[in-house]
């Protein structure tokens, strides 16, 4: 079970930190990814983290503003989103990669909302 | 970057039809092609991976097909649970992972 928190109303060019508490598997042993998707669109992965945190990968849209990191020993995986725009307004879902070499979702959390408005 | 093409936007269909999504890759992806449902409100649900393969738990009224770049989900006899978006994703080559635009089925 994946469970994400932390999102918000923000105002454009401020910050968040997103978390997404793991249970019922073995944290550790699986890449994590976020994958958000806007308002009646479809889904977009942002960025995911391996197994002991020593590669981080992030889709373009989202490099040098966004930062993924975990924490093995909470559970738990991090998405810190700065300079935020009204284009990152989206429903943000952790997923866990299936493994090192096939990069599929399963589980999803349920999603935590971000807007980015004034 | 590897751009997937789902076609169509939306497939209106009866229950009982059997409705079939495509799925096209701008290169080519061998069988690394993941299906997904959502439904409203709802976080999606992994059907199928490695093109073909149904996710545990996933009726067999569901399959997959294809390689390369061109992939099918087929719904053999629709029930009405199934009304939903569906979205491919390819994990050949990334970064980054890439999505699918959605075929949303809905009832005619």
């Amino acid at each position: 079970q994946l469970m994400e928190s932390g999102g918000g109303l923000v105002q454009p060019g401020g910050s968040l930190r997103l978390s997404c508490a793991a249970s019922g598997f073995t944290f550790s042993h699986y890449w994590m990814s976020w994958v958000r998707q806007a308002p009646g669109k479809g889904l977009e992965w942002v960025a995911n983290v391996r197994q002991d945190g020593s590669e981080k990968y992030y889709a373009d849209s989202v490099k040098g503003r966004f930062t993924i990191s975990r924490d093995n020993a909470k559970n738990s995986v991090y998405l810190q989103l700065n300079s935020l725009r009204a284009e990152d307004t989206a429903l943000y879902y952790c997923a866990r990669d299936y493994s090192s070499s096939r990069h599929w979702f399963d589980p999803w959390g349920q999603g935590t909302q971000v807007t980015v408005s004034s | 970057e590897i751009v997937m093409t789902q076609s169509p936007a939306t497939l209106s269909v009866s229950p009982g039809d059997r409705a079939t999504l495509s799925c096209r890759a701008s290169q080519t992806i061998s069988n690394s092609l993941a299906w997904y449902q959502q439904k409203p409100g709802q976080a999606p649900r992994l059907l199928m991976y490695d093109a073909s393969t149904r996710a545990t738990g996933v009726p067999a009224r569901f399959s997959g097909s294809g390689s390369g770049t061109e992939f099918t989900l087929t719904i053999s006899s629709l029930q009405s649970e199934d009304f939903a978006a569906y979205f491919c994703q390819q994990y050949s080559i990334w970064p980054p992972l890439t999505f699918g635009g959605g075929t949303k089925v809905q009832l005619k």
